[in-house]
């Protein structure tokens, strides 16, 4: 069974600019989650899509948002990109939004902000 | 007061001796998840557990809802299980614990 994806794996961006990251769930899974761990920070929950829908959202601005597909893939932008994104982004699927499920992670997009 | 400690932070160890990871919350939850997290960002679910106690291989973790406090345990530390490892309570989403930093020598 493949895991869950992450695209890209480095993502190289300029102050001011937009970012996508992109992940593929583990198939079966229908909810994803997107976490932030930025350096020296531990991880924070960003975003949870189920379904299509987002279902909880993180203590984040809103130049922070995404979708999940119909595929249950799922998109992370962030616009206006500020030096203090730069960070390691994780991406977990799992089953569906009955609490509580296993989280299976992907290998992260490090997204550098110069 | 975060609402998630993990201690201790860092941590150093001979191959072969036992590992204690405490972890304590102050947030109702529903379950706790421990992550192992490998240079270069590679995460990996080491256990979900809501109650009691359960082992795969070599670590045993362990949960007392009550108190609100989690342990994670290597037994017959290897180098390889150099890792940081996180302690995430599920609320209505994973709070993270900052983590505890683990060096095993050979």
């Amino acid at each position: 069974e493949a895991g869950v994806t992450q695209s890209p794996t480095h993502l190289i961006k300029t102050r001011g600019q937009q970012a996508t990251l992109r992940c593929s769930p583990i198939s079966g899974h229908t909810s994803v989650y997107w976490y932030q761990q930025a350096l020296g920070l531990g991880l924070q929950f960003l975003l949870w899509y189920d379904e299509g829908e987002e279902r909880n959202r993180g203590n984040f601005p809103p130049r922070f948002s995404g979708r999940q597909f119909p595929n249950y893939s799922s998109e992370l932008n962030v616009n206006a990109l500020e030096l203090e994104d730069s960070a390691l982004y994780l991406c977990a699927s799992s089953r569906g939004d009955s609490d509580p499920l296993e989280q299976y992670f992907g290998p992260g997009t490090r997204l550098t902000v110069t | 007061k975060n609402e998630v400690e993990q201690s201790p932070q860092n941590l150093t160890a001979q191959e072969g001796e036992f590992i204690t990871i405490n972890c304590s919350y102050s947030v109702g939850i529903s379950a706790l998840h421990w992550l192992q997290q490998h240079p270069g960002g590679g995460i990996v679910s080491l256990f979900m557990l809501s109650s009691g106690k359960k082992k795969h291989g070599r670590l045993i973790a362990t949960i007392n809802i009550q108190e609100k406090h989690s342990s994670l345990h290597i037994t017959a530390s290897h180098p390889r299980d150099s890792a940081v490892y996180i302690c995430a309570p599920n609320t209505d989403k994973l709070i993270f614990g900052t983590g505890t930093r683990l060096q095993v020598f050979p």
